[in-house]
């Protein structure tokens, strides 16, 4: 069963525009959620969290939003650029997140120019 | 200052065969994981660490064992490899919280 979801397999934006990324959750003890952007033959590198006592996060082009009583978040990427083309992976845990984070299976971020 | 490092970076291994895969990190952080990822599936938990000397189960142990002797270090064994264990491995570690774990660049296993 599959605590984390990302029901879009692949994205593809142009250049310049809006990348909106979604993930929905079932566990209702999740109180935190990150984003890691993954490149190909790297490892996953942390991109913007939030807890769950927040509705929104912003960091630079980047804002995480949360909506508990829908259990879904979303990442915003405003504007899109070439170097965002990634997979793009939601992640969640429980308390302060020492026994792991529980990841959804990615969306893959396409920007064309 | 290297991050997290994993050894080795590629591994085929023959079905029942044993091998060790090393994970290091410079920063040091007290928590360690190890993950594994499939192909359209995102990371899941093997084991992890929350300091030297410790070490749990995560979502998916079987097969695998880890030690922790030293705060910098954290192994993960195959004892008898088999082919579903084929995989990218990613080790992580975090500093105080679980949540913003830098990951190594991985390990690819291929089990024929």
């Amino acid at each position: 069963d599959q605590q984390v979801k990302q029901n879009s397999p692949s994205l593809s934006v142009q250049e310049g525009r809006i990348s909106i990324l979604n993930c929905d959750y079932t566990n209702s003890m999740f109180d935190y959620f990150l984003w890691y952007k993954k490149y190909p033959a790297e490892g996953p590198t942390f991109l913007i969290s939030i807890s769950s006592i927040k509705d929104k996060n912003e960091d630079g082009r980047f804002t995480v939003f949360l909506n508990k009583s829908a259990k879904h978040l979303s990442l915003h990427i405003v504007p899109s650029q070439p170097g965002d083309s990634a997979v793009y992976f939601c992640a969640a845990s429980i308390g302060g997140g020492a026994d792991g984070l529980t990841f959804g299976k990615g969306t893959h971020l396409i920007i064309q120019p | 200052n290297a991050g997290v490092t994993q050894t080795p970076k590629f591994r085929v291994l023959k079905t029942g065969q044993s091998m060790t895969l090393l994970c290091a990190q410079d920063m040091n952080h007290e928590y360690m994981y190890w993950y594994r990822q499939d192909p359209g599936m995102g990371l899941r938990l093997i084991h992890y660490s929350v300091g030297e000397g410790t070490t749990a189960k995560g979502e998916v142990p079987d097969g695998y064992n880890v030690s922790r002797l030293k705060k910098q270090n954290f192994l993960l064994g195959l004892e008898s490899a088999a082919p579903s264990q084929t995989s990218v491995y990613f080790c992580a570690s975090s500093f105080l919280t679980g949540h913003e774990q830098y990951f190594g660049p991985g390990t690819r296993l291929t089990v024929t």
